[in-house]
C-alpha cells in the first residue's frame, strides 16, 4: 500500500499568517491527491482534488500544489474558522490511504 | 439537497456482526462510486472500502482481512457495509462518502454523511 506522510502533525499560527502543510507519498501518484478539512465533531469536507483544483464553495485562501510524491496545502491567510484537522488522501491506487492529519490552531 | 445519511451503528460484543446503511438523496446515486471511511476515537481517518456504480469493482483496506463486505442497492439509493467478526479495533465513527468520478479520474470524495458510531465492547 502507498504510504502518505504528512507534516507537521500540528501547528499554531496567528490570524493572517500563511500556513503550509506537506504530504509525501511513498511512490509517485501523479496528481491523484485530495485534501480534506475536518472540524471537531463534524464529517470531513473536500477542499482540494487532483492536487490543485479547488472544490466549489471553498474559500480562495486555500490552495494546493505538487505532483508525483510531494504535495502542499497552503492557507494563504489563516482565519479563525480554519481551526481544524487537515488530511491528505491518495486516490491513485487501492487501497486509498490518508495522511496522519495536521491539526491547525490559532494563537 | 445533496445528502447521505448513515444508520445501523451501535454497541456490539466482540466477535459480533453489524450492518451499516447509507441512504442517498439529491444526486444520481446510480452513477456514483461510493466509499466507507472510518475514524477511531481520537484518531485519523481510515479509508475502508469502495464500490463502483454498478458494483463491478470493489476494494477493501488491507487491515479488514476479509471481515467486511460492501454492497449497494441502486433501486433503493442505498449503500451497505456488512461487518463480521468485530473487534475492539473496529470501534469508530463510520462515514459513507461519494467519490466524484468521471473520465477515468477521481475528483475527490465530495459528499459525506454525518457518520454512525460503532462501539465494540463486552
Amino acid at each position: 500500500a502507498i504510504q502518505m506522510t504528512q507534516s507537521p502533525s500540528s501547528l499554531s499560527a496567528s490570524v493572517g499568517d500563511r500556513v503550509t502543510i506537506t504530504c509525501r507519498a511513498s511512490q509517485g501518484i501523479r496528481k491523484d491527491l485530495a485534501w480534506y478539512q475536518q472540524k471537531p465533531g463534524k464529517a470531513p469536507e473536500l477542499l482540494i482534488y487532483l492536487a490543485s483544483r479547488l472544490q466549489s464553495g471553498v474559500p480562495f485562501r486555500f490552495s494546493g500544489s505538487g505532483s508525483g510524491t510531494d504535495f502542499t496545502l497552503t492557507i494563504g491567510s489563516l482565519q479563525p474558522e480554519d481551526v481544524a484537522t487537515y488530511y491528505c488522501l491518495q486516490d491513485y491506487d487501492y487501497p486509498w490511504t490518508f495522511g496522519q492529519g495536521t491539526t491547525v490552531e490559532v494563537k | 439537497e445533496l445528502q447521505l445519511v448513515e444508520s445501523g451503528g451501535g454497541l456490539v460484543k466482540p466477535g459480533g456482526s453489524l450492518r451499516l446503511s447509507c441512504a442517498a438523496a439529491g444526486f444520481n446515486f446510480n452513477n456514483s462510486d461510493m466509499n466507507w471511511v472510518r475514524q477511531a476515537p481520537g484518531k485519523g481517518l481510515e479509508w475502508v472500502s469502495s464500490i463502483s456504480s454498478r458494483s463491478s469493482y470493489i476494494h477493501y483496506a488491507d487491515s479488514l482481512k476479509g471481515r467486511f463486505t460492501i454492497s449497494r442497492d441502486n433501486a433503493e439509493n442505498s449503500l451497505y457495509l456488512q461487518m463480521n467478526s468485530l473487534g475492539a479495533e473496529d470501534t469508530a465513527v463510520y462515514y459513507c462518502a461519494r467519490a466524484n468520478y468521471g473520465s477515468g479520474t477521481y475528483y475527490g470524495m465530495d459528499i459525506w454523511g454525518q457518520g454512525t458510531t460503532v462501539t465494540v465492547s463486552s
